[in-house]
């Protein structure tokens, strides 16, 4: 089945430590979205990559940088997580044509700083 | 500034309907999502309304008023699989996804 997938599903770090999230995709789609979503909040859109064109949302902190090496393939890191970046990471993706685009979700990541 | 208002707990009982509203202020309208979210799990698409009337999928409806600013989701026949999150969230004339918070619904035997 077509999927977005996300690894690792839980992630542990210390505050201060680098930290890198990843998700892939095998539907082939061109946009990638970065969502971060804490409790009983709704998710907050970090960035998004249209194909290799990255669009940073402007509130999205320095601290969170992403990578996209390839269609299928996205990364969010975090160079210093603080404790208010304990979060649930989610990874979209949108076929990206013209008009309104259907966003699918991979499972996500929640992400705990000790 | 650009703003969805939904409900932030209802509660409902098995077998019977309950009904979810979303009002928004957006600048521009391309189009109103909704998307299931059960504790701990991402969203997972649900329907989208860009016309206004009501668009039905199985035990799931979903009605749209642009005039209003208004949808609703109307969930028949609960389930207690039912027990999530539901989020409204609109496209603006950009087409940026804005969300809003969410509606946790509990149903109860």
């Amino acid at each position: 089945d077509a999927m977005v997938i996300q690894n690792p599903r839980y992630q542990v770090t210390q505050f201060g430590k680098p930290v890198t999230l990843s998700c892939s995709q095998t539907l082939n789609h061109n946009v990638m979205y970065w969502y971060q979503q804490k409790s009983s909040q709704a998710p907050k859109l970090l960035f998004h990559y249209y194909d290799k064109d990255f669009n940073n949302e402007a509130d999205t902190p320095d601290n969170f940088q992403s990578r996209r090496p390839n269609t299928s393939f996205c990364f969010l890191d975090i160079r210093s997580p603080g404790l208010g970046d304990a979060a649930m990471y989610l990874c979209a993706t949108s076929r990206g044509g013209t008009g309104a685009d259907t966003q699918y979700f991979g499972p996500g990541t929640r992400l705990t700083v000790l | 500034g650009q703003n969805i208002d939904q409900p932030t707990e209802m509660t409902a009982t098995e077998g019977a309907i309950v009904q979810i509203n979303c009002t928004y202020q957006t600048s521009g309208f391309n189009g109103l999502f909704w998307y299931q979210q059960h504790a701990g799990e991402a969203p997972t698409f649900l329907s989208y309304n860009v016309l206004d009337g009501l668009e039905e999928k199985g035990r799931f409806s979903s009605f749209l008023s642009r005039s209003k600013g208004y949808s609703y989701l109307l969930l028949k026949e609960l389930q207690m699989k039912d027990s999530a999150s539901y989020l409204c969230a609109v496209f603006d004339s950009n087409y940026q996804l804005i969300w809003g918070a969410g509606t946790k619904l509990i149903i109860k035997p």
